[in-house]
C-alpha cells in the first residue's frame, strides 16, 4: 500500500512566521501535490511536482512556495503566514500523470491554524 | 465560480437503502470524473471514476451516472452500509489539463442503523 507521509497532524503558527508543512510517499511516485482544503470549498490545488526540482503553479499558488529536492519528499512552504491560511493542507501522490489509471494517493492532512 | 457543485452539504441514509449523492459541473470540456470518499482524521481515497464516453460505471455497491446533456453526475451506493459515513467529494479535469482536478465541497453521508 502506498503511504504519504505528512508530518505534522497539527500546527499553530503565528501571523509573519515562516512555515514548512512536508510530505514523504514511499512508493516511488513522480507526481506528488499540494491541496488546501476549506469548509465550501473542496480541494484546491496549490502546487504540483513532476519531478525533482520541478513544479507547476496550481490554481491558489500565492502566498506558498514548494521544494522537491529528493524524490519522495515535497515540502509547502508558507513565506510568511497569514490569517487566511489557516486551513486543512493535503499532499498527494500518483506515479504517472495518466488520469485514467493513477489515483491520487492522499496523507492525513496537516490542519494549521495562523493566529 | 465553482464548476463543480455538490449541493447537498449533508445526507442521511437508512442501513440499507439506496444512497444518491449528486454532482453538478458547468464545464463542458469535463471530460473525466472521479468521486473520492473522506473519513475523518484521513486523507480522501479514490472511490470510482467515469469517463465522458460512457455514462454508467459499476464496481460492487458502487455505481456512478453520467449524464453529459444535464451536466450531472451521481453516485449511488446499494446498499448502504455503516461503513459508508464518510464525506464524498466529486471532481472533475480536461483532457491535457496536467492532472488538474476541479473538486466539489463535498457531501457528508450519514448511515443510520
Amino acid at each position: 500500500d502506498v503511504k504519504v507521509t505528512q508530518s505534522s497532524r497539527y500546527l499553530v503558527k503565528r501571523t509573519g512566521e515562516k512555515v514548512f508543512l512536508e510530505c514523504v510517499q514511499d512508493m516511488d511516485h513522480e507526481n506528488m501535490f499540494w491541496y488546501r482544503q476549506d469548509p465550501g470549498l473542496g480541494l484546491r490545488l496549490i502546487y504540483f511536482s513532476y519531478d525533482v526540482k520541478m513544479k507547476e503553479k496550481g490554481d491558489i499558488p500565492e502566498g506558498y512556495s514548494v521544494s522537491r529536492e529528493k524524490k519522495e519528499r515535497f515540502s509547502l512552504i508558507l513565506e510568511s503566514a497569514s490569517t487566511n491560511q489557516t486551513s486543512m493542507y493535503l499532499c498527494a501522490s500518483t506515479i504517472t500523470m495518466d488520469r485514467f489509471n493513477s489515483p491520487l494517493h492522499f496523507g492525513n492532512g496537516t490542519r494549521l491554524t495562523v493566529t | 465560480d465553482q464548476q463543480v457543485k455538490q449541493n447537498s452539504p449533508s445526507l442521511s441514509v437508512q442501513e440499507g437503502r439506496i444512497s444518491i449523492l449528486n454532482c453538478d459541473y458547468t464545464n463542458s470540456m469535463f471530460d473525466y470524473f472521479l468521486w473520492y470518499k473522506k473519513y475523518p482524521a484521513e486523507g480522501p481515497t479514490f472511490l470510482i471514476s467515469i469517463s465522458s464516453i460512457k455514462d454508467k460505471n459499476e464496481d460492487g455497491r458502487f455505481t456512478v451516472f453520467l449524464n453529459k446533456s444535464a451536466k450531472h453526475l451521481s453516485l449511488h451506493i446499494v446498499p448502504s452500509q455503516p461503513g459508508d459515513s464518510a464525506v464524498y467529494f466529486c471532481a472533475a479535469s480536461v483532457a491535457d489539463s496536467n492532472y488538474q482536478l476541479i473538486w466539489g465541497a463535498g457531501t457528508k453521508l450519514i448511515i443510520k442503523p
